[in-house]
């Protein structure tokens, strides 16, 4: 059972547009989520988060946008440079779950200049 | 600071053999965290130390394991290897554990990975 859902497996951006990649989540026990960005032959990398307390959270030209009635999260970027390109993954975490985070399988970017 | 290390990076193992992987964590982090990622699957945690004590488990079979060291360096071993455990194996390092806080999961740092082929 996939309680973190990333239902587009890519998406492609022009470069200085706006990038939006989405995040379901089935359970409702999740009060903090987060994103992660990948590049190949590297660990993920921790780009933003936000707790279930807030709506939005920003940082730089990341932004998260969470919808606890819709079960929906995503996250912005604006303006989207070809170095963004890279593979994001969402994940959920309940406070009860300590450091375990549940991931959604992940949509890859690519900007092209 | 040297980020979070893991090896061998890369291996080949055949059915039935066990494997042990090892993850050094970033100086000063004390907790370990341990996922599983295949094709098309989003990382899936395996388990989690602290202070050398397995603070919380995933929904893998027993013949998964680990274990952490005084200096927090971490190993997990996976014994009677099958196909399916091809995978790459993440480990994840953060100052404290979660479970001590209140404010949601400690910020997490990866390594590398370890790519297992199991044939």
């Amino acid at each position: 059972d996939q309680q973190v859902k990333q239902n587009s497996p890519s998406l492609s951006v022009q470069e200085g547009r706006i990038s939006i990649l989405n995040c379901d989540y089935t359970n409702s026990m999740f009060d903090y989520f987060l994103w992660y960005k990948k590049y190949p032959a590297e660990g993920p990398t921790f780009l933003i988060s936000i707790s279930s307390i807030k709506d939005k959270n920003e940082d730089g030209r990341f932004t998260v946008f969470l919808n606890k009635s819709a079960k929906h999260l995503s996250l912005h970027i604006v303006p989207s440079q070809p170095g963004d390109s890279a593979v994001y993954f969402c994940a959920a975490s309940h406070m009860e779950y300590g450091n375990k985070l549940v991931f959604g399988a992940g949509t890859i970017l690519r900007v092209k200049s | 600071k040297a980020g979070v290390t893991q090896t061998p990076r890369y291996l080949i193992k055949t059915r039935g053999q066990q494997v042990t992987l090892s993850c050094s964590p970033i100086s000063g982090h004390r907790s370990v965290s341990w996922y599983q990622q295949t094709p098309g699957q989003g990382l899936q945690f395996l388990f989690e130390y602290f202070s050398e004590t397995q603070r919380n488990k995933g929904n893998f079979p027993g013949r998964f394991s680990g274990r952490q060291f005084s200096n927090s360096r971490s190993e997990m071993n996976v014994s009677t290897l099958e196909l399916g455990d091809s995978a790459l194996y993440l480990c994840a390092s953060s100052l404290r554990s979660g479970l001590a806080g209140a404010k949601g999961p400690e910020t997490q740092y990866f390594g590398p990975g370890t790519r297992l082929l199991v044939l």
